[in-house]
């Protein structure tokens, strides 16, 4: 049960795209469509972005999309603002029980 | 409106307990499953473990070896942890989360903090 793989880091300029990836294995990412994505401000709980790979929760920006492909989840924000400057995380189903991926903080430059 | 409200942490030694708490209102608390997720100071999620609406089915990350117990009472609309034998790195944030009904941990508390220390 080793956490998903994500970079570090990751930075674009306001109104620019940047794209996150999480990479697992077939027992988790790649063998379920039940993969989250959640946005974490300094100080604050976290916050559900992107759930079952694709869909957006109501009231979360259309700039925020996911998609997989194998054994890696991606998150894409397109748009970006200074709002969307935080750390990122994915999660996914792995069986009888969940991983998060190790996080990526987002800085809008 | 949903709420989700832990308590519990706390200073604890090494080798000693705690209970953690997690007081859900807003929602009908027996129809969802919980989780506990943790964070280290400075460091990412960890998820913990899960508990299903009626209590029977649990599960929980390898790395705790046992030492953590998940559980419910639905009259209370109350998620619990118990932590046994505890270490220095089970100190962090503890964040209770309900799992939506259409996927993903959907609303979170604000956690208790728990610090393991001599």
């Amino acid at each position: 049960q080793s956490a998903l793989t994500q970079p570090p880091s990751a930075s674009g300029s306001p109104g620019q795209s940047v794209t996150i990836s999480c990479t697992g294995t077939s027992s988790d990412v790649g063998g379920y469509n039940y993969v989250s994505w959640y946005q974490q401000h300094p100080g604050k709980a976290p916050k559900l972005m992107i759930y079952e790979v694709t869909k957006r929760p109501s009231g979360v920006p259309d700039r925020f999309s996911g998609s997989k492909s194998g054994d890696t989840a991606s998150l894409t924000v397109s748009g970006l603002q200074a709002e969307d400057e935080a750390d990122y995380y994915c999660s996914s189903y792995a069986g009888s029980n969940n991983v998060f991926g190790t996080g990526t903080k987002v800085t809008v430059l | 409106e949903v709420q989700l409200a832990e308590s519990g942490g706390g200073l604890v030694q090494p080798g000693g307990s705690l209970r953690l708490s997690c007081a859900a209102s807003g929602f009908s608390f027996s129809g969802h499953w919980m989780h506990w997720v943790r964070q280290a100071p400075g460091k990412g999620l960890v998820w913990v473990a899960h508990i299903n609406p009626d209590g029977r089915t649990t599960g929980y990350a390898d790395s705790l070896q046992g030492r953590f117990t998940i559980s419910r009472d639905n009259a209370k609309n109350t998620v619990y942890l118990q932590m046994n034998s505890l270490r220095a790195e089970d100190t962090g944030v503890y964040y209770c989360a309900r799992a939506g009904v259409l996927g993903g941990l959907d609303y979170w508390g604000q956690g208790t903090l728990v610090t393991v220390s001599t």
